[in-house]
């Protein structure tokens, strides 16, 4: 694809409820990630996937929170039992190699909202 | 633990004025300094990549610059569609970008 997307745009739910938010990267690129922005924040990283390797779980706020990749392309970011300080942007980037010398790419972000 | 700061944090403009946005940096082991403008309810787009101290890069009216502890960017005659906010990260050692706040900027015509 021409850029990176992701579904869906917007997104409201109820305190306690799952959502699953999904990433589709850039074409032949190995590397994504995802991140989340707070209004008047700076990104934070969440979590990496680099090829086959074992993700980069290390900025995963909680154990609500998981996200897989299948088959090297799609990714989805799942939150369980959502809280309101769980709305956010989330945002997610790739890039064609894991170094962090490489230029990542980013989606348009899924705003999420817990009310 | 890599840090990154902007500033100003807003910034406003007269069309035609130009000025110079700043981002300090602590990193260990620079791999690359990136420039990104983001659009209000938009994602970050990528501007420039810089590697080393010196380097310089151009695009329209704006100019990145990096020195060892810091990078600018340059905003030359800027217009109203330059109005975003520009975020500035550094990768380090670990795989993840740190990002800066922002610099919110408004032109005015």
């Amino acid at each position: 694809g021409a850029g990176v997307s992701q579904s869906p745009s917007n997104k409201v739910t109820e305190k306690g409820k799952d959502v699953e938010l999904r990433c589709d990267p850039i074409s032949g690129h190995t590397a994504l990630y995802w991140y989340r922005q707070s209004l008047g924040q700076g990104l934070e990283f969440l979590i990496y996937f680099q090829g086959n390797s074992a993700p980069d779980k290390s900025g995963l706020p909680s154990d609500r929170f998981s996200a897989e990749r299948t088959g090297g392309s799609v990714s989805t970011l799942t939150i369980q039992r959502t809280q309101q300080e769980d709305s956010a942007v989330y945002l997610c980037a790739s890039s064609l190699g894991g170094g962090s010398q490489e230029t990542q790419y980013f989606g348009p972000g899924t705003r999420l909202l817990v009310l | 633990e890599d840090q990154v700061t902007q500033s100003p944090e807003a910034l406003r403009l007269q069309e035609g004025e130009s000025s110079s946005l700043n981002c300090s940096y602590t990193v260990s082991g620079l791999r690359g300094l990136f420039w990104y403008r983001q659009d209000p309810g938009k994602g970050p787009e990528f501007l420039f990549t810089l590697y080393s101290a010196g380097e310089e890069k151009e695009k329209e009216r704006l100019k990145a610059t990096l020195t060892k502890k810091e990078s600018f960017l340059h905003i030359t005659a800027p217009k109203p569609e330059d109005s975003a906010t520009y975020l500035c990260a550094v990768g380090g050692g670990r795989r993840a970008l740190t990002f800066g706040s922002g610099t919110r900027l408004q032109v005015q015509p």
